[in-house]
């Protein structure tokens, strides 16, 4: 099962930021923050991942909370083709194989 | 363009049958990660190859198969095809087997 928690659902204005929240109150010391995104019915999206620093890169920004309970995705000025379900998901740092396990998501429009 | 390919991009078969689904890893990955993506069940892990070695299942049929050649591509059989199989059959790639995971654009398969 997924060990996070996301809004179902979400609506951006085009050309303004997108804040994507993310609860992972289970989330434990060795454990990553990813955030995927899958535009309509084309393979995931990586967007970006932190552990507990806040990340920035040319997609997004990842802002982790001091206790590492919740994350917000932040895509600055969101256009149309951000349009998309984004999967916040936790995975083991650690040593051997951690496959990607994806709850629902959240689905973003952005309207113009 | 993620650089990891998948081929077919759509097959369409009857009930009993079986098909192969071919994945290329990105130039450099050694790991190889099948999902699958239903309706009603969402993206599911499905099993991992790491270097030509399975290393991890996850909720894989045993009418499913696969395996990864010394050229690093994979493959996924599935056999005595039902109509619940029917879904979006993707590969993600990762240089090792904690590194970030990049998805093909996935292959969809239609059970008729």
């Amino acid at each position: 099962d997924a060990k996070t928690t996301q809004p179902t659902s979400m609506d951006c204005a085009e050309g303004r930021a997108a804040n994507l929240p993310c609860n992972h109150s289970t989330i434990s010391g060795n454990e990553y923050v990813y955030w995927y995104r899958q535009i309509h019915s084309q393979g995931p999206q990586y967007i970006i991942h932190g552990l507990k620093n806040n990340e920035t890169n040319e997609m997004a920004s990842l802002i982790i909370t001091e206790d590492r309970k919740s994350s917000t995705l932040i895509l600055p000025h969101a256009t149309l083709r951000d349009t998309a379900v984004y999967y916040c998901i936790v995975r083991v740092a650690g040593p051997g194989n951690t496959p990607l396990v994806f709850g629902k998501g959240t689905r973003l429009s952005v309207i113009a | 363009d993620s650089g990891v390919t998948q081929t077919p991009k759509h097959l369409i078969t009857a009930t009993g049958q079986r098909v192969t689904l071919r994945c290329s890893p990105r130039s450099g990955d050694l790991s190889v990660y099948w999902y699958q993506q239903s309706l009603d069940q969402g993206l599911q892990f499905l099993i991992q190859y790491y270097n030509g070695e399975e290393r991890a299942k996850g909720n894989i049929l045993e009418r499913f198969s696969a395996q990864q050649f010394p050229d690093l591509h994979s493959e996924l059989n599935l056999s005595s095809l039902e109509l619940g199989d029917s879904a979006l059959y993707f590969c993600a790639s990762s240089v090792g087997q904690r590194e970030t995971q990049y998805f093909g654009p996935g292959t969809r398969l239609l059970v008729l």
